[in-house]
């Protein structure tokens, strides 16, 4: 069964500071990741994706499928970075399910 | 484009009692996914539907439903409500690119049972 799991319920950084948000998965296939963001107030989005190697926000994630995890990274927090984060991992093999970590919320103190 | 959109935003029922929600994806989405979630359990996959066929189901009991209709739009029911079921309900439509695949989220319909 494929499991993901953001050992942090909850990460306090002052501003300016580096920020790495973690994730483990257990999955038996070829992995496909996501993290999505929820900002206060607002429904849930994609924020970035292992496929496309992206940076979104200046947050970067690489996957590591030796250490089966997939962390969240940003040099620099920022006030507005404030937000639920969620891990996520793609059953394509039974069409899109999702299977959602716990989430972490960051908390960026000015 | 329109995101997705759910409706009723916000229900209030009693115990035993069924419920009806709607999704309507973003035009040319073709994927419908449900999912649940709730302080206790996090973020739970319900149900997914593609092209009026139901692709995938959740470990939820059988009083959780759903289906598609042709134009896409998606509704889930619920029946004999019991008060674990309070939660914010999210739908999610599928967009498959060069990219990979995202699935994009509605603002939620929060039910709670009293």
């Amino acid at each position: 069964a494929q499991r993901v799991t953001q050992p942090e319920k909850l990460l306090s950084v002052f501003k300016g500071a580096p920020v790495e948000l973690k994730c483990n998965y257990s999955y038996s296939g070829s992995p496909e990741l996501f993290w999505y963001v929820q900002y206060s107030r607002q429904r849930l989005q994609l924020l970035l994706r292992h496929i496309s190697r992206e940076s979104i926000k200046g947050f970067t994630a690489d996957l590591n499928k030796g250490e089966t995890s997939f962390h969240l990274k940003k040099p620099f927090a920022q006030e507005e970075d404030s937000a639920m984060y969620y891990c996520a991992l793609l059953n394509n093999n039974a069409g899109n399910m999702l299977t959602f970590g716990g989430g972490t919320r960051l908390m960026v103190k000015p | 484009k329109a995101g997705v959109t759910q409706t009723p935003r916000y229900l209030i029922k009693t115990r035993g009692q069924q419920v009806t929600l709607s999704c309507s994806p973003i035009s040319g989405h073709r994927s419908v996914s449900w999912y649940q979630q709730t302080p206790g359990q996090g973020l739970q996959f319900l149900f997914e539907y593609f092209s009026e066929t139901q692709r995938n189901k959740g470990n939820f009991p059988g009083r959780f439903s759903g289906r598609q209709f042709s134009n896409s739009r998606s509704e889930m029911n619920v029946s004999t409500l019991e008060l674990g079921d309070s939660a914010l309900y999210l739908c999610a439509s599928s967009l498959i690119s060069g990219s990979g695949i995202e699935q994009f989220f509605g603002p939620g319909t929060r039910l709670t049972v009293l």
